[in-house]
């Protein structure tokens, strides 16, 4: 069955160092692959996205990468701030309806 | 802020209820998707609609129902409310449309509906 892991529950990192997020996803052949930002009680708020013909993928700090090979995809955050504190979700696009399919979520505390 | 709106922002049922949420979606935006997340984990798909029709639909029972109206908000119907149905409710919104081609449009998320059932 289809399956999308991201690499921890949670991660804690140091301000100003970078955080890197992992997801890998099993039986799915994605056209896209999108990062989501969530604050608790809040919904998700898009970030990045990335088509499957493309490697790497930049915004501000932010950076995403792409390996269709591996199934994989990793998120970078640089010079972390205690304010990119949140829950990160990756989530593949497919169908018609382009329906995205999430992971459970990495939950990043970056800490002062 | 993403403009799109959702109501109520918390709910509380029982067994056996039915319940509707409403979501605005942002101004120019013809398709809503909804998703169910449950606590620690990530959304899932219920179903989405483009231009008031059902364009896909997740792993969900028909006791899951939805319905777009002509100024794109929608609603989402859940009849025999079970235990397991107590979640955040997530619409979202986009511009895009129907079947296959290269373009895709972001998903804006409301902020949800927590619904509780007792």
């Amino acid at each position: 069955s289809q399956k999308i892991e991201q690499n921890s529950e949670a991660l804690n990192i140091q301000e100003g160092k970078t955080a890197t997020l992992t997801c890998n996803y099993t039986n799915y052949s994605p056209a896209y692959l999108q990062w989501y930002r969530q604050d608790p009680g809040r919904g998700p708020v898009f970030l990045l996205l990335i088509r499957e013909n493309e490697k790497e993928k930049r915004k501000e700090r932010l950076k995403v990468t792409f390996d269709t090979t591996l199934k994989q995809s990793l998120f970078h955050i640089t010079a972390s701030q205690p304010a990119d504190s949140a829950t990160y979700l990756c989530a593949l696009t497919r169908g018609s309806a382009r329906q995205l399919t999430f992971g459970s979520g990495t939950q990043l505390t970056v800490l002062p | 802020e993403t403009g799109v709106t959702q109501s109520p922002t918390h709910l509380i049922k029982t067994r056996g209820q039915q319940v509707t949420l409403r979501c605005s979606s942002q101004s120019g935006h013809n398709t809503v998707s909804w998703y169910q997340q449950a606590l620690g984990q990530g959304p899932q798909f219920i179903f989405q609609y483009y231009r008031e029709e059902e364009n896909g639909r997740g792993n969900f029972p028909p006791r899951f129902s939805g319905l777009q109206f002509p100024n794109y908000s929608s609603e989402l119907n859940v009849n025999a409310l079970e235990l397991d149905d107590s979640a955040l409710y997530l619409c979202a919104s986009s511009g895009g449309g129907r079947g296959g081609g290269t373009v895709i449009s972001t998903q804006y998320f409301g902020p949800g509906t927590r619904l509780t059932v007792l």
